[in-house]
């Protein structure tokens, strides 16, 4: 199972380019890479997922480079309300097995 | 609307206790999932279910049991709740065919 990597936290001020970077050195062929968002006493919500290159969505954009060691979520012109836990999850698609997130980014956006 | 109930948002309960946290999904997955979150420590997979009856160990299983009698429902059990099982405890439902996970939104467990 691909073990997952990202800093603990992270601020940022209202309008800028937010980017989090997750490590998975050991991710496996089939795996895909998915992202998270927490709010406070809230289970987390599907934010976007990616298998290679860039994936791009109404709220985010993924990118993955070529090895898929990595993966970078990137969140344009933040706002107050993107303050929260980000999860990086890499897991195979089919899986019926474990799933193991790591300890997430905290993002606290700043006015 | 897909749905993952989890029966209680919010429990106090006392040393020694038992408790039971119910988990409840109307999709019709096998797999469900139980994580507990604590601060600067994210999702710790307690235990989880790939079917009716069936169970396997997470990482952090010491202290919990869990039962699967039904496919619509996975339970989580604290034989004897302890100060440090103080935490929020989340369940998960994967839909094997897109792989798509489905939160509940969590219950609060406070042992005194």
């Amino acid at each position: 199972l691909a073990k997952t990597t990202q800093p603990i936290s992270m601020d940022s001020y209202e309008g800028q380019e937010v980017n989090i970077t997750c490590s998975h050195n050991n991710i496996a062929t089939n795996d895909y890479i998915t992202w998270y968002q927490q709010f406070p006493s809230q289970g987390p919500r599907f934010i976007i997922q990616g298998y290679k290159t860039k994936v791009t969505n109404e709220v985010a954009s993924l990118f993955i480079p070529a090895d898929r060691k990595s993966s970078t979520l990137s969140l344009p012109r933040v706002s107050l309300s993107d303050t929260a836990v980000y999860y990086c999850l890499v897991a195979l698609s089919s899986n019926t097995g474990k799933l193991i997130f790591g300890q997430g980014t905290t993002l606290q956006v700043k006015p | 609307d897909v749905k993952v109930t989890q029966s209680s948002r919010y429990l106090v309960k006392r040393t020694g206790e038992k408790v039971f946290l119910e988990c409840v999904q109307d999709m019709d997955h096998e797999n469900m999932f139980w994580y507990r979150q604590d601060p600067g420590l994210g999702l710790r997979l307690i235990y989880f279910s790939y079917d009716v009856k069936m169970k396997e160990k997470g990482d952090i299983p010491e202290g919990y049991s869990v039962s699967r009698e039904k496919k619509e429902r996975f339970s989580l059990i604290l034989e004897s709740a302890s100060t440090n099982q103080t935490s929020m405890y989340l369940c998960v439902t994967r839909d094997r065919n897109t792989g798509e996970l489905f939160f509940g939104e969590g219950s609060r467990l406070t042992v005194l």
